[in-house]
């Protein structure tokens, strides 16, 4: 199976950058890293997908070193609205994709 | 508007009455899953489908059925539900990753907005 590995939590303030790092170690050649959001009782929301080095979008940046066994999702300057649960998942050809327990992530005022 | 819909979106049920939740897909996608989502279990995926008549078990298959005989609809079918697939369910669809360059791309998920079932 396809593992990640994330904090369970993370608390922020808002308009402060946060960093969600995601550990993947056994990642396969072919394997991209993507991140998803979720909000209570709704479906998981892509945020942003990469393959290795840096790759930006106009909610967040997503880092990926030369060996791939990690990742970091960052969000610049969160808001309330930015409180959810993010998920980092390793999706490659093979279509069964596994989330992890995903990192929840509280904005405080 | 370019969307996943399923029904119904909440459904109380007795054991052992055969069930099935419907999803579609507008966006002509190939490929389609099922999850279910419980307290910190996160989403596991029940089953996916390649494209049409295509299907293949996910991490928790069992006591589910699907089936793909259209691109647009991969219906969820729980024949004898039980309480422990008391659970939020989640269907999604996305298009079939590119074979074009090393490696081929993974096109991201859209997600429906999912149906709560309780199994009493």
């Amino acid at each position: 199976l396809a593992k990640t590995t994330q904090p369970i939590s993370m608390d922020s303030y808002e308009g402060q950058e946060v960093n969600i790092t995601c550990s993947h170690n056994n990642i396969a050649t072919n394997d991209y890293i993507t991140w998803y959001q979720q909000f209570p009782s709704q479906g998981p929301r892509f945020i942003i997908q990469g393959y290795k080095t840096k790759v930006t979008n106009e909610v967040a940046s997503l880092f990926i070193p030369a060996d791939r066994k990690s990742s970091t999702l960052s969000l610049p300057r969160v808001s309330l609205s930015d409180t959810a649960v993010y998920y980092c998942l390793r999706s490659g050809s093979a279509r069964q994709l596994t989330f992890g327990s995903g990192t929840q992530l509280t904005v405080l005022p | 508007e370019a969307q996943v819909t399923q029904n119904p979106r909440y459904l109380i049920t007795v054991t052992g009455k055969k069930l099935t939740v419907t999803c579609s897909q507008n966006m002509n996608h190939e490929y389609m899953s099922w999850y279910r989502q419980d307290p910190g279990l996160g989403l596991r995926q029940i089953y996916y489908s390649m494209n049409v008549e295509v299907t293949d078990k996910g991490d928790v298959p069992e006591g589910y059925k699907v089936s793909r005989k259209e691109k647009r609809n991969f219906p969820l079918i729980l024949e004898s539900p039980s309480p422990n697939q008391t659970s939020l369910y989640f269907c999604a669809s996305s298009l079939k990753e590119s074979l074009l360059g090393t490696p081929p791309r993974t096109d991201t998920q859209y997600f429906g907005p999912g149906t709560r079932l309780t199994v009493l």
